[in-house]
């Protein structure tokens, strides 16, 4: 199974300023064929289900605020929160979908500093 | 719009078993594979099992191999997983998932709101 490792495990930010999630996974999900990253993220907040916020490392979802981005390949990837947003408190998950079983990282909570 | 709702979770004693559905509408059901994706309670997500649109093929999670069986009924628009044998450890809330295409390997655009199983004598 393909293990993804997300850093740091929590982070608190000032309202206004950016959060940075890393997540890396074991081996590449970069599919050479059609040159596609096989990588989302979703961010849940307490009580809901995740939601999905970015999908093939770096596509944002319709409706996902351009705050939101996603970036990196094959074994790291970054999603970046521009000027964080009280609604943004959430955790965050990063999923390899490469694979059969698909993988989730074990989550980064965002909080506010 | 996509909409999955899940229905069947409660409290069970270790070892035994418990049914959960999951019924979709705002789409061609018949087009996707479904999946289970489960959350223990304050902990992460993990990927339960998955099923092809036209049930020919499953995969599983290997802690729930043998013990748990995903089929759905087409005519119904539903999803059920079949668990047995239950442990402790498979206390979690249970997510029905669509994923966004009709491939096997995807990413999961909607989500039901969860039912809550609970094993525990």
């Amino acid at each position: 199974d393909i293990v993804m490792t997300q850093s740091p495990d929590s982070l608190a930010v000032s309202l206004g300023e950016r959060a940075t999630i890393n997540c890396k996974s074991s081996q590449s999900v970069l599919y050479s064929p059609n040159k596609k990253n096989y990588l989302a993220w979703y961010q849940q907040k307490p009580g809901q289900p995740p939601k999905l916020l970015i999908y093939w490392a770096s596509t944002r979802e319709s409706g996902v605020p351009d705050r939101f981005s996603g970036s990196g390949s094959e074994t790291d990837f970054t999603l970046t929160i521009n000027s964080l947003q009280a609604e943004d408190v959430a955790v965050y998950y990063c999923q390899q979908y490469y694979n059969i079983p698909p993988t989730f990282g074990q989550g980064t909570k965002v909080e506010i500093k | 719009e996509v909409h999955l709702v899940e229905s069947g979770g409660g409290l069970v004693q270790p070892g035994g078993s418990l049914r959960l559905s999951c019924a979709a509408s705002g789409f061609t059901f018949t087009d996707y594979w479904m999946s289970w994706v489960r959350q223990a309670p304050g902990k992460g997500l993990e990927w339960v099992a998955n099923i092809k649109y036209d049930a020919s093929k499953m995969n599983y999670v290997d802690s729930v191999k043998g013990r748990f069986t995903l089929s759905r009924d087409n005519a119904k628009d539903s999803l059920y997983l079949q668990m047995n044998s239950l442990r402790p450890e498979d206390t979690a809330v249970y997510y029905c998932v669509r994923a966004r295409n009709e491939s096997e390997y995807d990413y999961f655009s909607s989500w039901g709101q969860g039912a809550l199983v609970t094993v525990s004598s």
